[in-house]
C-alpha cells in the first residue's frame, strides 16, 4: 500500500546532541510537510517542501532544519535538541498544493530529550 | 484568515450512543473541511473531507458529517459509538498558500467510550 513511512518510531537523544529524523513516501506526492506535536496539542506546522523548494513557517526556531534530496524522502534534522523539543514529530504529504487536496500522516517519530 | 473551534476537549459517551463531535470554522473563502482521528501514539488519519461538493459527507468507520454555511459548521457524528472510536479527534479548515494545502487545526476533542 501507498504510504509515508517514518523512522524511527521512538527516538531518544541527549540535550545538545544532534538527531534526524526520517520520512519516506510511496505516494509520490509533491508536497511533504513537518509537524511538531505536544501533548494534548494539535500539531504544529514547522515546514514544507513544495517539490525542491523549501518553505519554513515564521516562528519555526533555527534549530530545526529540514532536507529533501528526492520526491520520497525528507529528513528532519535538529541541531542542538533542547528539553522542550521532546516531542511527537509528524510528516505529512499531499499531492499538491490545492486546498481541497488532503494530508496523508506518517505514524510519527516521538523524541524523547535526555 | 481561517480559524476552527471546537468545543469540547473532553466527550464521553456509552458504547452504542449517538456520537456528535462539533467544529465551527471561520473563513474568507469558500472553505475545505477536514476530520482527522489520532489514536494513541500514531498519526492522523483522514476520516472525511468537505470540498464544496454533497453537503452531507460519508466518511470512514461509519462517521459522517454535515457542512452548514448558514452556521459555519461541520458537525461529525456517528449513530452508535464503538470503543475502538476512543481517540482523538481533530477539525481542519485548509487553505492553498501556493505551495501547500495547509491546515489550521482544531485544538482536538478527546472522545470517551464507556460501557
Amino acid at each position: 500500500d501507498a504510504m509515508v513511512i517514518q523512522n524511527p518510531r521512538y527516538q531518544v537523544t541527549q540535550f545538545g546532541k544532534p538527531v534526524t529524523l526520517s520520512c519516506s513516501q510511496t505516494l509520490n506526492h509533491n508536497v511533504m510537510y513537518w509537524y511538531q506535536q505536544k501533548s494534548s496539542q494539535a500539531p504544529k506546522l514547522l515546514f514544507h517542501y513544495y517539490d525542491k523548494d523549501f518553505n519554513n513557517e515564521a516562528d519555526t526556531p533555527d534549530n530545526f532544519q529540514s532536507r529533501r534530496p528526492n520526491t520520497s524522502f525528507c529528513f528532519l534534522d535538529i541541531r542542538s535538541p533542547g528539553l522542550g523539543d521532546a516531542a511527537m514529530y509528524l510528516c505529512a504529504t499531499s499531492r499538491t498544493s490545492r486546498g481541497l487536496q488532503p494530508q496523508h500522516f506518517g505514524d510519527g517519530t516521538r523524541l524523547s530529550i535526555l | 484568515a481561517q480559524s476552527v473551534t471546537q468545543l469540547g476537549s473532553h466527550v464521553s459517551v456509552s458504547e452504542g450512543a449517538l456520537v456528535l463531535l462539533r467544529c465551527n470554522y471561520s473563513s474568507s473563502v469558500p472553505p475545505y473541511l477536514f476530520w482527522y482521528v489520532q489514536y494513541p501514539n500514531q498519526g492522523l488519519q483522514l476520516l472525511l473531507k468537505y470540498t464544496s461538493a454533497a453537503t452531507l459527507v460519508k466518511g470512514i468507520n461509519g462517521f459522517e458529517a454535515e457542512f452548514k454555511k448558514s452556521e459555519t459548521s461541520f458537525h461529525l457524528t456517528k449513530p452508535s459509538a464503538h470503543m475502538s472510536d476512543a481517540a482523538e479527534y481533530f477539525c481542519a479548515v485548509s487553505v492553498s498558500t501556493g505551495t501547500a494545502s495547509k491546515l489550521t487545526f482544531g485544538t482536538g476533542t478527546r472522545l470517551q467510550v464507556t460501557l
